[in-house]
């Protein structure tokens, strides 16, 4: 069965600074993976999708990158802000059904 | 405008009950989920279901079972309920055929069982 890792439980950073949390993935590559956030008490919010055929992808300040061969995907958030403090989780789609990592909780330190 | 509303926000029970928990999505997305994230805030897909195909992840016990009386909706029964089936419970919903293929989550049924 696939198994989904990512980075640290926790991740500390100082405003401003560039946050990059990773995806490691063991067995199929997918064909697409998806980055979500979730703050407290909510339910996650999507942010990006990239594809297996592409090595990069960007929205404003977010940027992730997928390498197949590697089996991983990195996240960055630059410029990064208190308010982007959250919990940070990476999916892969088989069969129409998501299977999520295990998260990075992010803190952005003012 | 709630684009994926859950009720109850919160569910206080015994063991040995049987609970329902309502979601509904006003998206028209084709495709509707059930996740459990667990006290260590793991995510863990429990079914999907459109209006062909029910997708029932194999570690999920017999107990939960997903019931969907229409398209918008689609509800969780849960027999016998244990200790261990405490947690938090996220329905969401996509759009199977949509390029994005981003899933909607409501704001999660917290299910305590004493």
């Amino acid at each position: 069965s696939q198994k989904i890792e990512q980075n640290s439980e926790a991740l500390n950073i100082q405003e401003g600074k560039t946050a990059t949390l990773t995806c490691n993935y063991t067995n199929y590559s997918p064909a697409y993976l998806q980055w979500y956030r979730q703050d407290p008490g909510r339910g996650p919010v999507f942010l990006l999708l990239i594809r297996e055929n592409e090595k990069e992808k960007r929205k404003e300040r977010l940027k992730v990158t997928f390498d197949t061969t590697l089996k991983q995907s990195l996240f960055h958030i630059t410029a990064s802000q208190p308010a982007d403090s959250a919990t940070y989780l990476c999916a892969l789609e088989r069969f129409n059904q998501f299977y999520f990592g295990t998260g990075t909780s992010l803190t952005v330190i003012p | 405008d709630t684009a994926v509303s859950q009720t109850p926000k919160y569910l206080v029970t015994q063991m040995g009950n049987d609970k329902s928990i309502k979601c509904e999505q006003n998206l028209g997305h084709d495709t509707m989920y059930w996740y459990k994230q667990d006290s260590k805030k793991f995510l863990k897909i429990m079914f999907s279901y459109n209006n062909k195909e029910l997708i029932i992840n194999e570690t999920v016990p017999n107990r939960f079972s997903p019931k969907s009386p229409d398209k918008a909706h689609l509800n969780l029964h849960i027999n016998s309920l244990e200790l261990g089936d405490s947690a938090v419970y996220f329905c969401a919903s996509s759009q199977v055929d949509r390029t994005l293929y981003e899933q909607y989550f409501g704001p999660g049924t917290r299910l305590t069982v004493t």
